[in-house]
């Protein structure tokens, strides 16, 4: 069966410019999480969907940073002007339904801000 | 102070040797644990689930001390394809749905 994907897996874009990251959760699996991960660092949590709402959003690192999730499926994360900072490899995970028993994460998305 | 914290490493161990990590964690609320092992360049995938009583699965030994608020996983008889990084893993409170990960302990086994 299909796992977790992500698109793009590697992103590179100029200081400034918006990004769109896209994730596909597993069919069935209704809580979506996004993580950052920078070189040698650990996962940093962003936001948690429940369904299409985002109950805990608590980990977005600025209002440059934001996300939607739609039909219970499919989330983006879209980051604006973006800053060399925001270089990272963003992980989406999901589970079937919370607690966050199992989360089957996805490949990543590998952000490079130049 | 990190609500998870890991001894980063690296571990480098002979390949047979056993091997033991440790974790502490902060919220005494957090009622979930689990290691994930994630590979270079790769995504976390999990390892198994610890219980209060202890777990074991193969040459995996998982133990959670509440009191203590650490977590520890023992490796047995370890193989060259255990060489990875572990993340201890923690779910952030009672009710919250978030899991906040440690940093990661690095281990190469060498042959």
């Amino acid at each position: 069966g299909a796992g977790v994907s992500q698109s793009p897996s590697n992103k590179v874009t100029e200081k400034g410019k918006d990004v769109e990251l896209r994730c596909d959760p597993i069919s069935g699996h209704t809580a979506l999480y996004w993580y950052r991960q920078s070189l040698g660092q650990g996962l940093e949590f962003l936001i948690y969907f429940q369904g299409n709402s985002a109950p805990d959003k608590s980990g977005l690192p600025s209002d440059r940073f934001s996300a939607e999730r739609t039909g219970g499926s499919v989330s983006t994360l879209t980051i604006q002007r973006t800053q060399q900072e925001d270089s990272a490899v963003y992980l989406c995970a999901s589970s079937l339904v919370p607690p966050a028993e199992t989360q089957y994460f996805g490949p990543g998305t590998r952000l490079l801000v130049l | 102070r990190k609500e998870v914290e890991q001894d980063p490493g690296p571990f480098n161990v002979p390949e047979g040797a056993t091997v033991a990590f440790n974790c502490t964690y902060s919220n005494s609320a957090s009622q979930s644990f689990f290691w994930y092992r994630q590979d270079c360049r790769k995504e976390p995938k999990l390892l198994m689930s610890v219980y209060s009583s202890g777990n074991e699965d193969g040459r995996f030994t998982a133990q959670l001390n509440r009191a203590s608020q650490y977590i520890s996983l023992l490796i047995r008889d370890s193989k060259l394809s255990d060489s990875a990084t572990y993340l201890c893993v923690v779910n952030g409170g009672q009710g919250a749905q978030k899991l906040v990960f440690g940093q990661g302990t690095r281990l190469t086994i060498n042959p």
